[in-house]
């Protein structure tokens, strides 16, 4: 596609449910992160795949966490039991690996979670 | 440990003035490093970043190994430059994007 898609670009969930969000990167970036972004804590490391594998899982802040990737595109990031603390707005971003285009980000606009 | 820190989370200039937001951070390689951006309602893009050497918006920034600072720089603000800008590393091997980023810095220019 032109851009990162992200899906939903809004949810509002209670405390307890699961939630799944969507990341469908640029095609052919191979790379693939997730961030969140919380008001007054800046942008927070989640989790990278490159192609479907994910080799850094360091950000992911509890076993709640989880995300894969499958074909080496489309990405879902769920969060089981959502507490209250896990509102934000989860960004997913992708890149190309290797050459100029590596480590340069393309963000998606974001699924902005509420947990009541 | 490999941390990026823009100490103000505020900067308010009015419109003609030098703009400068700070960024330091602490990484025991070479590192790289890049500001991004997000206007109001957009998305998050990159500004620049210090390997490109370029002036991009008519904003710089140079990386200072000493004083382990990638400071941002504009001789005149401009209205349209109002936004969050983050200061970024990357802290992975150097050809994945791990980017580590700072809190972020709210850039308001009065007219």
């Amino acid at each position: 596609g032109a851009g990162v898609s992200q899906s939903p670009s809004n949810k509002v969930t209670e405390k307890g449910k699961d939630v799944e969000l969507r990341c469908d990167p640029i095609s052919g970036h191979t790379a693939l992160y997730w961030y969140r972004q919380s008001l007054g804590q800046g942008l927070e490391f989640l989790i990278y795949f490159q192609g479907n594998s994910a080799p850094d899982k360091s950000g992911l802040p509890s076993d709640r966490f989880s995300a894969e990737r499958t074909g080496g595109s489309v990405s879902t990031l769920t969060i089981q039991r959502t507490q209250q603390e896990d509102s934000a707005v989860y960004l997913c971003a992708s890149s190309l690996t290797g050459g100029s285009g590596a480590n340069v980000l393309t963000f998606g606009a974001g699924s902005r979670l509420t947990v009541l | 440990a490999q941390r990026v820190t823009q100490p103000e989370k505020l900067l308010s200039v009015f419109k003609g003035a030098p703009v400068e937001l700070k960024c330091n951070y602490s990484y025991s390689g070479s590192p790289e490093l890049f500001w991004y951006v997000q206007y109001s309602r957009q998305r998050l893009q990159l500004l620049l970043r210090h390997i490109s050497r370029e002036s991009i918006k008519g904003f710089t920034a140079d990386l200072n190994k000493g004083e382990t600072s990638f400071h941002l720089k504009k001789p005149f603000a401009q209205e349209e430059d109002s936004a969050m800008y983050y200061c970024a590393l990357n802290g992975g091997s150097s050809n994945t994007g791990k980017l580590i980023f700072g809190q972020g810095t709210t850039l308001q220019v009065k007219p």
